[in-house]
Order: structure tokens, then C-alpha cells, then sequence
């Protein structure tokens, strides 16, 4: 358990709507993702983060933005909701646990619904 | 452009009735390969990583194994518990960002 959770779980809302999703860490670590994903598409990267106010696009930004103003919590937010929008979304946060890599570790996933 | 190709989509198994998952993958150096597993409703549960070929590793029933095109997860006499979608992930060597494959969703009847 990497100490992540995701708020709201669900949310159903209407096109044209701005949505702000919440993923919340309790164990300081530095990289945080955004994922989204869709049937057939498997996880894709929206954004990440590498410290407080260092954030970066990932595959597939465009409508989405995002925000650290403290270590434990990323916001994504959908500025205007469209229905390509509706996914199930995923925090991730970046873990060394010894090797030459980090490995990434996610939260539930927040199931987003746009109307 | 990296790329993650998971084979096949779908795999239903009788229960004890081992068999392999495939992920094949083109990354301009690779720094990791990472299996998970999902369960429906959940976020991905890490199982491995790989970081060379030849390398294996075991937990279980499953094992993953290594070349330079691609990797397997086998898994030998499977329970109904071991059902779940099973994502492959390869990470480059340039950079910290993940490419996931679409997945193999494994159902194993009793």
C-alpha cells in the first residue's frame, strides 16, 4: 500500500463543466502521476509532477491541467468537461526501492462520467 | 516511438491449466520492464520488474521472464484467484515516463 487515495471515486457531471480531481499521498515522495484509461487504450500518461510547482505534460494533456502547491497532493483538473473526457482516472506516485529504476505504485481511480 | 503490444486480449483457462501472456515492446533503450495486476474497479498492483535479458522472476504461480523483443508472464496451474487484467509497462532509458500495453484480461474458471 503506497498510502494513495483518489477523491471523489465517482463523479457524474455535465459537458462544459469544470472537474478538479484530488489524489492525496501520505509518504513525501517527490513524483506524482495523472493517468487516464480507456478500453482498448490501456493507462496513458495526462501529466506528472517532480516537486512542488514542477509539473509536465505527459501523451495526452490537451484539457486537462494540473496543480502542486504541497508535496502531498496533485490536482487534475478538467477546465471545460467534454464526453471524451469520460474515463476512469489514476494517481500514481514514483517509488525507488532499490535497482536502477522507480517503480510506479497507484491509487483506486476516480470514474469520471461527462454527460 | 515506444511502443507496448500485450497478446492476447483475452485468455480464459480452466483451473490448474497452465499457459503464457505475451508483451512484446520497442523502446529506444530500455531502463525497466514492469508487470501489474488489476483487478476490476481497482488501480494496478505491481508484481515485477525486469531490467535485462535472460533475467526471470517469481512470485507464486506467475513468473516473468525477459528478451530484448518482449516478455512473458507465465503462469502455472492458475486458480480462479489469480483472474484479473494483467498490464505490461516498459519504462526508457531517457526519461522517467511509463508505456503501458492494453492488457490481458485472464479468467480462470474453477
Amino acid at each position: 500500500d503506497a498510502g494513495i487515495t483518489q477523491s471523489p471515486r465517482h463523479k457524474v457531471t455535465e459537458t462544459g463543466t469544470p472537474v478538479t480531481l484530488r489524489c492525496h499521498q501520505t509518504e513525501n515522495h517527490r513524483y506524482m502521476y495523472w493517468y487516464r484509461q480507456d478500453p482498448g487504450h490501456g493507462l496513458r500518461l495526462i501529466h506528472y509532477s517532480y516537486g512542488v510547482k514542477d509539473t509536465d505534460k505527459g501523451e495526452v494533456s490537451d484539457g486537462y491541467s494540473v496543480s502542486r502547491s504541497k508535496t502531498e497532493d496533485f490536482l487534475l483538473t478538467l477546465e471545460s468537461a467534454t464526453s471524451s473526457q469520460t474515463s476512469v482516472y489514476f494517481c500514481a506516485i514514483s517509488v525507488r526501492r532499490g535497482g536502477v529504476t522507480d517503480t510506479q505504485y497507484f491509487g483506486p481511480g476516480t470514474r469520471l462520467t461527462v454527460l | 516511438e515506444d511502443q507496448v503490444t500485450q497478446s492476447p486480449e483475452a485468455l480464459r483457462l480452466q483451473e490448474g491449466e497452465s499457459s503464457s501472456l505475451n508483451c512484446s515492446y520497442t523502446v529506444s533503450g530500455l531502463r525497466g520492464l514492469f508487470w501489474y495486476r488489476q483487478d476490476p474497479g481497482k488501480g494496478p498492483e505491481f508484481l515485477f520488474t525486469l531490467y535485462s535479458a535472460g533475467e526471470e522472476k517469481e512470485k507464486e504461480r506467475l513468473k516473468a521472464t525477459l528478451t530484448k523483443k518482449e516478455s512473458f508472464l507465465h503462469i502455472t496451474a492458475p486458480k480462479p484467484e489469480d483472474s484479473a487484467t494483467y498490464l505490461c509497462a516498459v519504462q526508457a532509458e531517457n526519461n522517467n515516463d511509463m508505456r503501458f500495453g492494453a492488457g490481458t484480461r485472464l479468467t480462470v474458471k474453477p
